[in-house]
């Protein structure tokens, strides 16, 4: 059963703190999200990506936020330096796209982020 | 810019009782995917059911289907014999169809949805 995976699941950090979260798109996919959940402001868009260029990053702080692709199987969101209104659930997705066949977008499980 | 409203903050419905979730979206593209998902206490995001703007005919999926009306921007979920497990934040989502493919979803707020045993 493929699934999207995500590490941590949880973390709790201090103010100043470099976080790193990893993301494993489902094997075959493409096409990777970087969502955010919050009470204020619901889920949004942080950054995604095709076949491991950027495409989109204009949702993400650039001044403490990063989200690379170092191969195919794996996606990080960097946070450096944290600070309280980073704490969220931040979700990835997959999907894949092949010419002009679009998939459905598979969401990992999350990763809470708390931070102090 | 897309939106996705949904009005209903928290609807509540009868275990085996039929309730309808409210979304309404707005864009100027003819072509596009509209999405239910569903968000249990675990976190999980779970796709419930999908809509292609060009197709005329609802989708649908066991006990849940939708009211997808094109003219209006209206996309509403029906949920059918509404069962406990059915209780979760439900969350409505726009995509558009651009050629350049999978591209990112726009998401409502979400309506809680509590199931009355």
């Amino acid at each position: 059963d493929a699934r999207v995976t995500q590490t941590p699941r949880h973390k709790v950090t201090e103010m100043g703190q470099e976080v790193t979260m990893r993301c494993q798109p489902i094997l075959g996919h493409n096409t990777v999200f970087w969502y955010r959940q919050t009470m204020m402001q619901g889920l949004e868009l942080l950054a995604y990506f095709r076949n491991r260029a950027p495409l989109d990053d204009s949702g993400m702080p650039k001044d403490r936020f990063s989200a690379e692709m170092p191969d195919a199987t794996l996606a990080t969101l960097k946070i450096q330096p944290s600070e309280p209104r980073d704490s969220a659930v931040y979700f990835c997705a997959s999907g894949l796209q092949q010419g002009l066949r679009t998939d459905t977008q598979y969401f990992g499980p999350g990763t809470r982020l708390t931070v102090l | 810019a897309q939106t996705v409203t949904q009005s209903q903050p928290e609807m509540s419905v009868q275990e085996a009782e039929t309730v309808t979730l409210s979304c309404t979206y707005d864009t100027s593209e003819s072509d596009y995917y509209l999405f239910w998902y569903k968000q249990p206490p675990s976190r999980q995001m779970i796709l419930v059911i999908r809509q292609e703007a060009y197709k005329q005919q609802n989708a649908t999926e066991n006990r849940f289907s939708v009211n997808f009306q094109k003219a209006a921007k209206s996309f509403s979920l029906k949920i059918s014999d509404s069962q406990l497990g059915d209780a979760a934040m439900y969350f409505c989502a726009y995509r558009s169809s651009l050629l350049s493919g999978n591209t990112p979803l726009v998401f409502g707020k979400g309506t809680r949805l509590s199931v009355i045993a």
